[in-house]
């Protein structure tokens, strides 16, 4: 079973650029949950996806997107970058079909905004 | 709005000792998870809590989970330096997954 994978491991981009993420989930799972932790906090929920759809949104603008792949892989698109974006992104991928919804997390990406 | 609150946010800890960790939560979920990070890395699951009195253990930390009190505690016993680091609890409702500020727990010597 393979596990959670994401790329690039780290990223450095200047305000006003994009950016994507990408993230490979966990052999068997279907759902991507895509998190943003600032340094010193607790990840915050941008938004998952199940079977190719958005399933739930956190508070975050639009110019956070994504997509879900027929294979379940997924990509986290930021547009328009702040200085604010700075910080480690995490996927986690999980199994609806499976009662106990456990995510496992991926080794994030370092995102740097400069 | 759900709103997850862990306490202490920071602890520390001697070898030995004993202690718990708090997480309040506002939400009638009863998916309640506690995950573990060390600096720099990804997240770790530790426990999944899926009904009221769930209790797991694994080495050292024992959890629990009371929904009637919206209350779940991570137990420390006899702590060792190796489990230094931050605890987060998380709950989840609704596809949305809050978590908690996190504990950053130091075990000394």
């Amino acid at each position: 079973e393979t596990g959670v994978t994401q790329s690039p491991t780290h990223l450095i981009k200047t305000r006003g650029q994009q950016v994507t993420l990408r993230c490979s989930s966990q052999s068997g799972h279907n759902t991507v949950s895509w998190y943003q932790q600032a340094l010193g906090q607790g990840p915050q929920f941008i938004f998952q996806y199940y079977r190719e759809e958005e399933n739930g949104r956190g508070n975050f603008p639009p110019r956070f997107s994504g997509l879900q792949f027929p294979n379940y892989s997924s990509e986290l698109n930021v547009n328009a970058l702040e200085l604010d974006d700075s910080a480690l992104y995490l996927c986690a991928s999980s199994s609806r079909d499976r009662v106990t919804y456990e995510q496992y997390f991926g080794p994030g990406t370092r995102l740097t905004v400069t | 709005e759900l709103k997850v609150e862990q306490n202490p946010l920071f602890l520390s800890m001697q070898e030995e000792k004993n202690y718990t960790i708090y997480c309040n939560y506002s939400t009638t979920s009863d998916r309640l998870y506690w995950y573990r990070q060390d600096p720099g890395k990804s997240l770790e699951s530790l426990f999944v809590l899926l009904s009221n009195g769930a209790v797991k253990q694994e080495g050292r930390l024992m959890a629990s989970l009371d929904t009637k009190a919206r209350l779940s505690t991570l137990h420390i016993t006899a702590a060792v330096h190796d489990l230094s680091a931050t605890y987060f609890c998380a709950v989840d409702e609704d596809n949305d997954m809050r978590f908690g500020a996190g504990t950053r727990l130091t075990v000394k010597p």
